[in-house]
Protein backbone atom coordinates (compact mmCIF):
# COMPACT_ATOMS: atom_id res chain seq x y z
CA UNK A 1 0.00 0.00 0.00
CA UNK A 2 1.60 3.08 -1.39
CA UNK A 3 -1.38 5.16 -0.87
CA UNK A 4 -2.43 7.70 1.81
CA UNK A 5 -6.43 7.90 2.17
CA UNK A 6 -8.26 10.68 3.41
CA UNK A 7 -11.84 10.94 3.60
CA UNK A 8 -14.40 12.54 2.68
CA UNK A 9 -13.64 14.17 -0.45
CA UNK A 10 -15.75 16.87 -0.11
CA UNK A 11 -17.24 18.52 2.66
CA UNK A 12 -20.10 20.91 3.36
CA UNK A 13 -20.28 22.84 6.95
CA UNK A 14 -21.89 25.55 8.92
CA UNK A 15 -20.40 27.47 10.50
CA UNK A 16 -21.76 25.85 13.92
CA UNK A 17 -21.37 22.35 12.92
CA UNK A 18 -18.64 20.01 14.23
CA UNK A 19 -17.34 17.78 11.75
CA UNK A 20 -13.86 15.87 11.47
CA UNK A 21 -11.33 15.21 8.77
CA UNK A 22 -10.02 11.83 8.63
CA UNK A 23 -6.42 10.26 7.28
CA UNK A 24 -4.74 7.20 6.89
CA UNK A 25 -1.66 5.55 6.01
CA UNK A 26 -0.11 1.90 5.75
CA UNK A 27 3.53 2.42 4.83
CA UNK A 28 5.14 2.58 7.74
CA UNK A 29 5.88 6.28 7.94
CA UNK A 30 6.23 8.23 11.44
CA UNK A 31 5.75 11.77 10.39
CA UNK A 32 2.21 13.04 9.60
CA UNK A 33 1.46 16.69 8.45
CA UNK A 34 -2.16 18.49 7.42
CA UNK A 35 -1.70 21.54 5.04
CA UNK A 36 -4.31 24.08 3.84
CA UNK A 37 -4.50 25.49 0.20
CA UNK A 38 -6.48 28.40 -0.99
CA UNK A 39 -7.19 28.42 -4.67
CA UNK A 40 -4.07 29.33 -6.52
CA UNK A 41 -1.82 28.87 -4.02
CA UNK A 42 0.89 27.02 -2.78
CA UNK A 43 0.11 24.78 0.53
CA UNK A 44 0.19 25.86 3.47
CA UNK A 45 1.21 23.55 6.88
CA UNK A 46 -0.71 23.76 9.33
CA UNK A 47 0.59 20.65 12.09
CA UNK A 48 3.07 18.33 12.62
CA UNK A 49 3.21 14.76 13.75
CA UNK A 50 6.09 13.08 14.50
CA UNK A 51 5.61 9.43 15.97
CA UNK A 52 2.58 10.40 17.26
CA UNK A 53 3.68 13.29 19.20
CA UNK A 54 2.29 17.20 17.77
CA UNK A 55 5.92 18.37 16.92
CA UNK A 56 4.11 21.47 15.24
CA UNK A 57 1.83 23.57 15.33
CA UNK A 58 1.66 26.90 12.74
CA UNK A 59 0.03 28.97 15.22
CA UNK A 60 -3.58 27.75 13.87
CA UNK A 61 -6.75 29.05 15.35
CA UNK A 62 -8.24 26.86 17.94
CA UNK A 63 -11.23 25.68 16.17
CA UNK A 64 -8.74 23.63 14.11
CA UNK A 65 -8.08 20.40 16.35
CA UNK A 66 -5.57 17.48 15.32
CA UNK A 67 -5.44 13.78 16.52
CA UNK A 68 -3.22 11.27 16.06
CA UNK A 69 -4.78 8.24 17.15
CA UNK A 70 -1.55 5.76 16.27
CA UNK A 71 0.78 5.73 14.18
CA UNK A 72 -1.64 5.11 10.67
CA UNK A 73 -4.05 7.72 11.70
CA UNK A 74 -3.91 11.11 11.81
CA UNK A 75 -7.78 13.51 12.21
CA UNK A 76 -8.30 16.91 12.10
CA UNK A 77 -11.42 17.84 13.90
CA UNK A 78 -13.43 21.15 12.71
CA UNK A 79 -15.75 23.00 15.28
CA UNK A 80 -16.69 26.77 14.59
CA UNK A 81 -15.58 27.29 11.34
CA UNK A 82 -15.47 30.62 9.24
CA UNK A 83 -16.50 30.95 5.80
CA UNK A 84 -12.13 32.00 5.16
CA UNK A 85 -11.53 28.30 6.33
CA UNK A 86 -12.87 27.01 2.78
CA UNK A 87 -10.09 25.15 1.07
CA UNK A 88 -8.41 21.72 0.39
CA UNK A 89 -7.13 20.19 3.14
CA UNK A 90 -4.18 17.70 2.63
CA UNK A 91 -2.65 15.00 4.82
CA UNK A 92 0.52 13.94 3.84
CA UNK A 93 3.41 11.17 5.29
CA UNK A 94 7.07 10.75 5.05
CA UNK A 95 9.82 8.80 6.70
CA UNK A 96 11.69 11.42 8.66
CA UNK A 97 14.67 11.35 6.38
CA UNK A 98 15.86 14.18 4.38
CA UNK A 99 16.03 12.12 0.99
CA UNK A 100 12.70 11.27 1.22
CA UNK A 101 9.56 13.30 -0.52
CA UNK A 102 5.93 13.23 1.20
CA UNK A 103 3.13 11.15 0.00
CA UNK A 104 0.20 13.20 -0.29
CA UNK A 105 -3.29 12.23 -0.05
CA UNK A 106 -6.09 13.70 -2.36
CA UNK A 107 -7.49 16.05 -0.04
CA UNK A 108 -10.72 17.05 1.36
CA UNK A 109 -12.32 19.66 -0.41
CA UNK A 110 -14.12 22.14 2.63
CA UNK A 111 -17.01 24.55 2.08
CA UNK A 112 -18.33 26.50 5.06
CA UNK A 113 -21.78 28.31 4.66
CA UNK B 1 11.35 33.80 7.38
CA UNK B 2 12.72 30.94 5.21
CA UNK B 3 11.49 31.57 1.47
CA UNK B 4 11.65 29.47 -1.68
CA UNK B 5 11.01 31.63 -4.39
CA UNK B 6 9.36 31.07 -8.13
CA UNK B 7 8.36 33.20 -11.39
CA UNK B 8 4.51 32.06 -11.12
CA UNK B 9 4.36 32.12 -15.21
CA UNK B 10 2.85 31.10 -16.91
CA UNK B 11 6.06 29.71 -18.47
CA UNK B 12 4.12 28.86 -22.17
CA UNK B 13 6.25 26.64 -24.47
CA UNK B 14 5.58 24.73 -27.51
CA UNK B 15 5.03 20.54 -27.86
CA UNK B 16 8.12 19.26 -28.00
CA UNK B 17 10.52 21.54 -26.44
CA UNK B 18 12.16 21.98 -22.91
CA UNK B 19 10.45 23.43 -20.12
CA UNK B 20 13.27 25.06 -17.81
CA UNK B 21 11.57 25.60 -14.39
CA UNK B 22 13.73 27.90 -11.76
CA UNK B 23 13.58 28.05 -7.76
CA UNK B 24 15.89 29.65 -4.99
CA UNK B 25 15.52 29.48 -1.35
CA UNK B 26 16.77 31.58 1.40
CA UNK B 27 17.92 29.04 4.00
CA UNK B 28 21.69 27.91 3.26
CA UNK B 29 20.85 24.99 5.59
CA UNK B 30 17.96 23.05 3.55
CA UNK B 31 19.41 20.01 2.45
CA UNK B 32 16.60 18.62 0.26
CA UNK B 33 14.86 19.77 -2.49
CA UNK B 34 11.26 18.52 -3.58
CA UNK B 35 9.86 19.38 -7.21
CA UNK B 36 5.61 18.72 -7.08
CA UNK B 37 3.22 18.73 -9.75
CA UNK B 38 -0.43 19.69 -9.35
CA UNK B 39 -3.22 19.38 -11.37
CA UNK B 40 -5.60 21.79 -11.16
CA UNK B 41 -8.50 20.62 -8.05
CA UNK B 42 -5.90 17.48 -7.30
CA UNK B 43 -2.89 17.15 -4.47
CA UNK B 44 0.23 17.79 -5.14
CA UNK B 45 2.09 14.88 -6.84
CA UNK B 46 5.91 14.15 -6.28
CA UNK B 47 8.26 14.32 -9.68
CA UNK B 48 11.55 14.17 -8.30
CA UNK B 49 13.79 14.87 -5.67
CA UNK B 50 17.57 16.21 -4.91
CA UNK B 51 20.15 16.33 -2.35
CA UNK B 52 23.56 16.43 -3.88
CA UNK B 53 24.92 19.46 -5.92
CA UNK B 54 24.31 18.28 -9.20
CA UNK B 55 21.87 17.12 -11.75
CA UNK B 56 19.79 13.96 -11.44
CA UNK B 57 17.79 12.78 -14.32
CA UNK B 58 14.77 10.36 -14.27
CA UNK B 59 13.13 10.14 -17.79
CA UNK B 60 12.19 13.38 -19.21
CA UNK B 61 12.80 15.13 -15.99
CA UNK B 62 16.33 16.67 -14.97
CA UNK B 63 16.67 18.12 -11.28
CA UNK B 64 19.76 20.46 -11.06
CA UNK B 65 21.02 21.67 -7.67
CA UNK B 66 23.43 24.33 -6.99
CA UNK B 67 23.58 24.90 -3.17
CA UNK B 68 26.39 27.68 -3.20
CA UNK B 69 23.76 29.73 -5.52
CA UNK B 70 20.90 28.48 -3.71
CA UNK B 71 19.48 27.54 -6.71
CA UNK B 72 16.50 24.30 -7.56
CA UNK B 73 16.23 24.01 -11.03
CA UNK B 74 13.43 21.43 -13.10
CA UNK B 75 14.25 20.55 -16.95
CA UNK B 76 11.23 19.26 -18.87
CA UNK B 77 12.26 17.85 -22.00
CA UNK B 78 10.25 17.03 -24.78
CA UNK B 79 7.32 18.37 -22.96
CA UNK B 80 3.71 17.19 -23.32
CA UNK B 81 0.54 19.41 -23.69
CA UNK B 82 -0.15 16.60 -20.30
CA UNK B 83 2.90 18.13 -18.49
CA UNK B 84 0.79 21.76 -18.12
CA UNK B 85 -0.23 21.53 -14.34
CA UNK B 86 1.75 24.22 -11.53
CA UNK B 87 4.82 22.95 -10.32
CA UNK B 88 5.64 23.55 -6.65
CA UNK B 89 9.55 24.07 -5.51
CA UNK B 90 9.60 22.25 -1.74
CA UNK B 91 12.34 22.98 0.46
CA UNK B 92 12.45 20.77 3.57
CA UNK B 93 12.68 23.13 6.75
CA UNK B 94 12.61 22.52 10.62
CA UNK B 95 10.93 19.32 11.73
CA UNK B 96 11.02 17.75 8.83
CA UNK B 97 8.34 19.93 7.37
CA UNK B 98 8.21 21.10 3.50
CA UNK B 99 8.54 25.05 2.80
CA UNK B 100 6.88 25.32 -0.36
CA UNK B 101 7.37 28.14 -3.39
CA UNK B 102 4.29 29.44 -4.57
CA UNK B 103 4.66 27.24 -7.79
CA UNK B 104 5.02 28.20 -11.71
CA UNK B 105 2.08 27.38 -13.81
CA UNK B 106 3.42 26.04 -17.17
CA UNK B 107 0.96 25.56 -20.43
CA UNK B 108 2.68 23.39 -23.13
CA UNK B 109 1.33 24.27 -26.18
CA UNK B 110 0.10 21.53 -29.34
Amino acid sequence: DTEVTQTPKHLVMGMTNKKSLKCEQHMGHRAMYWYKQKAKKPPELMFVYSYEKLSINESVPSRFSPECPNSSLLNLHLHALQPEDSALYLCASSQERKDYGYTFGSGTRLTVV
Amino acid sequence: QKEVEQNSGPLSVPEGAIASLNCTYSDRGSQSFFWYRQYSGKSPELIMFIYSNGDKEDGRFTAQLNKASQYVSLLIRDSQPSDSATYLCAVVGSGYALNFGKGTSLLVTP
